[in-house]
């Protein structure tokens, strides 16, 4: 079954620095990976996704992520962090064959950022 | 841009009760999903399903029950409420994997407290 791993549960960065969460999948097909963020008392929105080809992928508010297939990983990073970037992020991997697109779910990341 | 409507945003309810919590697609998605979200724990699976009247249990299934009569409404049921299933509830819808697009879209979730 796949799997994902999100390392740091709590990320703190300063305002302006770089910002950058983990996630490391297992799978045993070509994955279909993603990122989403959640802010305070709402749903999941995706930030970026990475199916076939290119292996940086951009994504909304100056986010971008690398799928590196020889290390199992798609982390996500965005050069210098706002405040408006504090919310919780979560890595998902598609599992599935044929029609269903289940998502896994990593444990989240709660990123802070300090003024 | 795809709607998913989740009946309520806060709910109470005392133990025991049968509840119902309703969730709504306007994008003719196949897939829906009911994920239960707490702290440490992520995302994590309760039920899909990938058509009309079709479900398959996620990871968490005990204690809930799911019904699709229709294709844009999917409902999560606890059959008598206790109270470790007081958690956010979370709702998606998704495509046909590979098929238009691959991204599940969510709702702003129902906070469900059982007293």
């Amino acid at each position: 079954a796949q799997s994902v791993t999100q390392l740091g549960s709590h990320v703190s960065v300063s305002e302006g620095a770089l910002v950058l969460l983990r996630c490391n999948y297992s799978s045993s097909v070509p994955p279909y990976l993603f990122w989403y963020v959640q802010y305070p008392n709402q749903g999941l929105q995706l930030l970026l996704k990475y199916t076939t080809g290119a292996t940086l992928v951009k994504g909304i508010n100056g986010f971008e992520a690398e799928f590196k297939k020889s290390e199992t990983s798609f982390h996500l990073t965005k050069p210098s962090a706002h405040m408006s970037d504090a919310a919780e992020y979560f890595c998902a991997v598609s599992e599935g064959g044929g029609a269903t697109n289940k998502l896994i779910f990593g444990t989240g990341t709660l990123l802070a950022v300090q003024p | 841009d795809v709607k998913v409507t989740q009946s309520s945003r806060y709910l109470v309810k005392r133990t025991g009760e049968k509840v119902f919590l309703e969730c709504v697609q306007d994008m003719d998605h196949e897939n829906m999903f009911w994920y239960r979200q707490d702290p440490g724990l992520g995302l994590r699976l309760i039920y899909f399903s990938y058509d009309v009247k079709m479900k398959e249990k996620g990871d968490i299934p005990e204690g809930y029950s799911v019904s699709r009569e229709k294709k844009e409404r999917f409902s999560l049921i606890l059959e008598s409420a206790s109270t470790n299933q007081t958690s956010m509830y979370l709702c998606a819808s998704s495509p046909v994997r590979g098929e238009g697009g691959t991204e599940a879209f969510f709702g702003q979730g129902t906070r469900l407290t059982v007293v």
